[in-house]
């Protein structure tokens, strides 16, 4: 069963603007979640990634807000680009011994110039 | 250094029949993973191997599917009696272990005509 819900399906915004992806999951046997940025015909990339003790991580451009109560997170794109148009995933690890990754449905994001 | 490599990048085959697909992980990285992303969606857990062994095979669909990592490095996905449903891309990861940064590769596309 899906255990991570990814919203929107597909985004656009004017260079210069904010992008932002939303997330939410269902189990709570999670302990790392993070975001992968994915080019056509390319495999997914780690862009930035938080634990749930933390609320807010930034680097550079991109934050990712977290809200354990709610178990939503999501990934603010500062000052978007027409270079990060691309596919985000939100993903989130599971504290099995595995540390697979559960992915979300993924976001196209259009960053129009 | 040199990342996940998959070989092939593209594979077609006909109904019923076997393929191969191979993965070359970061070297010294114990943990490597096959995840299959089907088109639109996000990338789906397969198996996860720590060492030679198969810690977790339960995100493989069916008997068809088996993989195996003999030496600890390079890994083989195979899949017997392709069906048309097995079209996807499948992508590797590979950490330093299951609480790490997992680094994919670019994937195989695999098409079953």
């Amino acid at each position: 069963q899906q255990q991570v819900k990814q919203s929107p399906q597909s985004l656009i915004v004017q260079k210069g603007g904010i992008s932002i992806i939303n997330c939410a999951y269902e189990n709570t046997a999670f302990d790392y979640f993070p975001w992968y940025q994915q080019f056509p015909g390319k495999g997914p990339a780690l862009l930035i990634a938080i634990r749930p003790d933390v609320s807010e991580k930034k680097e550079g451009r991109f934050t990712i807000s977290f809200n354990k109560s709610a178990k939503q997170f999501s990934l603010h794109i500062m000052d978007s680009q027409p270079g990060d148009s691309a596919t985000y995933f939100c993903a989130a690890r599971t504290t099995s011994n595995t540390g697979k990754l559960i992915f979300g449905q993924g976001t196209t994001l259009q960053v129009k110039p | 250094g040199a990342g996940v490599s998959q070989t092939p990048s593209n594979k077609v085959t006909e109904k019923g029949k076997y393929v191969e697909l191979r993965c070359d992980p970061i070297s010294g990285h114990t943990a490597l993973y096959w995840y299959r992303q089907s088109l639109g969606q996000g990338p789906e857990f397969l198996i996860y191997f720590q060492g030679t062994g198969a810690a977790d095979d339960s995100g493989l669909p069916n008997d068809r599917f088996f993989a195996v990592r003999p030496e600890g490095s390079v890994s083989t996905l195979k899949i017997q009696r392709t069906e048309r449903g097995d079209s996807a891309v499948y992508l590797c990861a590979s950490s330093p272990g299951r609480d790490r940064v997992q680094y994919f590769g670019p994937g195989t596309r695999l098409t079953v005509l």
